[in-house]
């Protein structure tokens, strides 16, 4: 079965400056990888999905982008943060027609 | 397009009480349905899952059944504990990469 890691798994910035949350996955090749959204007390908000390296399809435009470097790692960034990107950050991974989720990454913008 | 609705929460009960968490959606063709819970402060996990009409799928005493006709996937649970306070999301997936979440509900069980 896969297994998703994430880090870091909290984090504390301040407004302008910039942001990496990497994702990996175990137990599977060529996975389609997502980056989730969720803001607190509300649902989630798909952000990106890859089905593949190097490709990456963006769902809102926005203060973030994401990369994959590699078959089995997801990276969001952003080069300068905003205070409306403050929240709980999942990377999610598809297999069959369900997804999985990590377990996900809070960042306060400050 | 797809979307996905629930109730609103909170939902608040006593331990012992019976449990309905309404869903429904709207989709093209032919949807896998899906419920999720998130404990606070984790990610979300699949409780359970029905890929066609009139599979109940069921895990841990939830259950839900696919009811193409009333396009609904009801969570119920027939007698809740209070490790069941979490938030659940019901989510749906035609062909293609995207799942779409609902809302979320918010249940508190109360000792």
């Amino acid at each position: 079965s896969q297994t998703i890691h994430q880090w870091p798994a909290t984090l504390v910035q301040p407004v302008g400056s910039p942001l990496s949350l990497e994702c990996t996955v175990e137990g599977t090749s060529n996975p389609n990888l997502y980056w989730y959204r969720q803001a607190a007390g509300r649902g989630l908000q798909l952000l990106f999905y890859s089905v593949g390296i190097g490709q990456i399809s963006s769902e809102v435009p926005q203060n973030l982008s994401a990369s994959r470097p590699q078959d089995r790692q997801f990276i969001l960034s952003s080069k300068k943060l905003l205070l409306s990107d403050s929240g709980f950050y999942l990377c999610a991974t598809g297999e069959g027609n369900t997804i999985y989720f990590g377990e996900g990454s809070w960042l306060t913008v400050v | 397009g797809n979307s996905v609705t629930q109730m609103e929460g909170p939902v608040t009960l006593s331990e012992e009480a019976f449990l309905t968490i309404n869903c429904t959606y709207t989709a093209t063709g032919y949807p896998s349905l899906f419920w999720y819970v998130q404990y606070p402060g984790e990610g979300l996990q699949l409780l359970l899952k029905a890929t066609k009409a009139d599979d109940k799928g069921s895990n841990k005493g939830f259950e839900a059944t696919y009811r193409k006709e009333t396009t609904s996937f009801h969570l119920e649970k027939g007698s809740v504990q209070v490790s069941d306070s979490a938030v659940y999301f019901c989510a749906l997936r035609t062909g293609g990469f995207k799942t779409i979440f609902g809302a979320g509900t918010r249940l508190f069980v109360k000792a």
